[in-house]
This record gives C-alpha cells, structure tokens and sequence, in this order.
C-alpha cells in the first residue's frame, strides 16, 4: 500500500510552451501533497505544499504564477510549468502524506518526472 | 526557517564496516526526524524515523540517534552491504505530517 504515481516519467518540451505534471496517491486520500524540485546530485528542494481543496503554499523564491498547482481532489494534485523555459529543467518530484489515525502521518514519494526543456 | 546540514557529502567503507552521517538543524521547534534512501533514477524511500520524545530507534542493521540539546542527529548502519550503496538524506520537520526540510545528502558506497 501507499504508493504514489507521477505522469510522465519524463518530458520533454519546447521553450515557452507548459507542461502540466501530474501526482497521483494510488491507494490512499491525500489531503497534503508537496512538490520539490531536484537537481542531478543535489538534495531535493521543496518548492510548496499542495491542500486539496484550498491554495497551494509556496516556498520563498518560487514563483507562484509560474508554478501553478491544483489540488482539486483528494489523489490527484497537479504542477504546471508555465512557459517553461531551459533553465526549469530539472528532476521534480511530488510526495503525499498518509495520515495516521493519531493525527501524524508518514511521506511517500512519487518516482519524480524529468523535464527537459530545449 | 529551517536548515539542516548534513555530513559528509560522501562516504565509503568497506563491506561489514559501519558508517555514520550525521545533522545539525536550527529549528528548535522541530520534532520529527526521517531518513531517505534514494538509490540511483529512484524516489526517496523513508527507511528510519525519530521524533523528539525519543532519544535512539533502532531497526535491524539500522539506528538513528538524536539529540535534542544539541540539535543534532545520526543515522548509523551497521555490517554494510553493496545494496546499502546509495544517498541518503537526513530531514527535520515539526510534525510528521508537515512540510521537511532535507539535508544535502551522503553518497554512500559499499565497496565489496
């Protein structure tokens, strides 16, 4: 159990064009999703906190309108790279929480989706 | 915010050595502790976790020491083996349900 998808596995794209990635918790209900972004031998970096059902909280320095997320149901939230341009390529990766019945939870990760934009 | 420093960036040992990373964080509200595995082209899998009102976990050839005081925390893998070849990744959130911030990861190698 707990396990989360991505769609695509990659992608690639052309300059000023969106690419639209998809996160889904395949056997579970997610109320909080995250999406960070990874690059090649680097740590992964949180870029906001996707909520079903309200606005997605973006971390400092990420732009927001570029970043577009929708969380409109509990296993499916989504990030959009609007007019992506070669410097958004990168490893992205999402995660959803399954809570505990206690009130915690505990993170899985999708298998991420490398973009690249040419 | 939070940071979390991590070390070292890369270790090797010899198989059935032991070896040991280690976290600073900054956030003295933080309570949760995870550890990541991420093996090559994969996702990050948790593999060990501690929060706060406990001082030593222990999993089988794995265990994660924290101090609280300190702010400081380590994960520490016993008789290594070439599959435990892989980065690993320290993370302090404030609860286990909320957003984490990593540290910059170990490459670990297990030489045969």
């Amino acid at each position: 159990g707990a396990v989360v998808s991505q769609h695509p596995s990659w992608v690639i794209c052309k300059s000023g064009t969106s690419v639209k990635i998809e996160c889904r918790s395949l056997d579970f209900q997610a109320t909080t999703m995250f999406w960070y972004r990874q690059f090649p031998k680097q740590s992964l970096m949180l870029m906001a906190t996707s909520n079903e059902g309200s606005k997605a909280t973006y971390e400092q320095g990420v732009e927001k309108d570029k970043f577009l997320i929708n969380h409109a149901s509990l296993t499916l939230s989504t990030l959009t790279v609007t007019s992506a341009h070669p410097e958004d390529s990168s490893f992205y990766i999402c995660s959803a929480i399954l809570r505990t019945a206690a009130g915690g939870g505990t993170q899985y990760f999708g298998p991420g989706t490398r973009l690249t934009v040419l | 915010g939070e940071n979390v420093e991590q070390h070292p960036s890369t270790l090797s040992v010899q198989e059935g050595d032991s070896a040991v990373i280690k976290c600073t964080y900054s956030d003295s509200a933080s309570n949760y502790f995870p550890w990541y595995k991420q093996e090559l082209g994969k996702r990050p899998q948790l593999i060990i976790d501690i929060r706060s009102n406990v001082g030593e976990k222990k999993d089988q050839r794995i265990a994660v020491t924290l101090n609280k005081t300190a702010k400081h925390f380590s994960l520490h893998i016993t008789e290594t083996q070439p599959e435990d070849s892989a980065v690993y990744f320290c993370a302090a959130s404030r609860t286990n349900a909320g957003k984490s911030t990593f540290g910059d990861g170990t490459t670990l190698t297990v030489k045969p």
